[in-house]
């Protein structure tokens, strides 16, 4: 059962650009969702994470939109970068301090092309 | 302040096989969760440690176990290996009480053939 739908699978994108990332989930009991990063051979890195209370987080070029309404939740990159090459991964848990288990979504491969 | 190590990196077993991965969790943390990543797709959770005991369980059969010794550190032992086992595992240390964090390790590739 995918409780975490991600979506585009890839994406290229121009250096300078925006990226956009877009992940919908099915149970409202989710209350943390994290994006990671992960670069080819390594393990992945978290990048930004919300909860459900607020409908935007803004660190660096990294924003995440939240609409718990519409049970959805998007990553965007602006002034997308070589460096940002990756593939990203939309997630959600819930559960308090360590007991947590988090869903992933199947991951996006982006690609920014200078 | 190391962060979460894992070992072996990487290996080989024969289908039929069993194999033990091993994890030491980032200082200061007592959580640690195993998971399978296959390649394409997300990590998916196969199970917790905490205290020693298993927490939470994902969707695994009993193939799969682990366990957690008194320093926090952890294993994932996989029995009976199927081709369809191979995979890269992750592993992820936490502290109880302290936000929903988790940090992952490079992960430990099997190939299973």
């Amino acid at each position: 059962q995918q409780q975490v739908k991600q979506s585009p699978q890839s994406l290229i994108v121009q250096k300078g650009g925006i990226s956009i990332i877009n992940c919908a989930y099915e149970n409202t009991a989710f209350d943390y969702f994290p994006w990671y990063q992960q670069f080819p051979g390594k393990g992945p890195a978290l990048l930004i994470a919300i909860r459900p209370d607020v409908s935007e987080k803004k660190e660096g070029r990294f924003t995440i939109s939240f609409n718990k309404s519409a049970k959805q939740f998007s990553l965007h990159i602006m002034d997308s970068q070589p460096g940002d090459s990756a593939t990203y991964f939309c997630a959600a848990s819930m559960g308090s301090g360590g007991y947590q288990k988090v869903t992933f979504g199947t991951g996006t491969k982006l690609q920014v092309i200078p | 302040d190391a962060g979460v190590t894992q070992s072996p990196t990487h290996l080989i077993k024969t289908r039929g096989q069993q194999v033990t991965l091993r994890c030491s969790p980032k200082s200061g943390h007592d959580t640690v969760s195993w998971y399978q990543q296959a390649l394409g797709q997300g990590p998916q959770f196969i199970f917790q440690y905490y205290e020693e005991e298993e927490r939470q369980r994902g969707n695994f059969p009993d193939r799969f176990s682990g366990h957690q010794f008194p320093n926090y550190s952890s294993e994932l032992n996989v029995n009976a290996l199927l081709l369809g086992d191979s995979a890269l595992y992750l592993c992820a240390s936490s502290r109880q009480g302290a936000g929903n964090t988790i940090y992952f390790g490079e992960g430990s590739w099997l190939t299973v053939v």
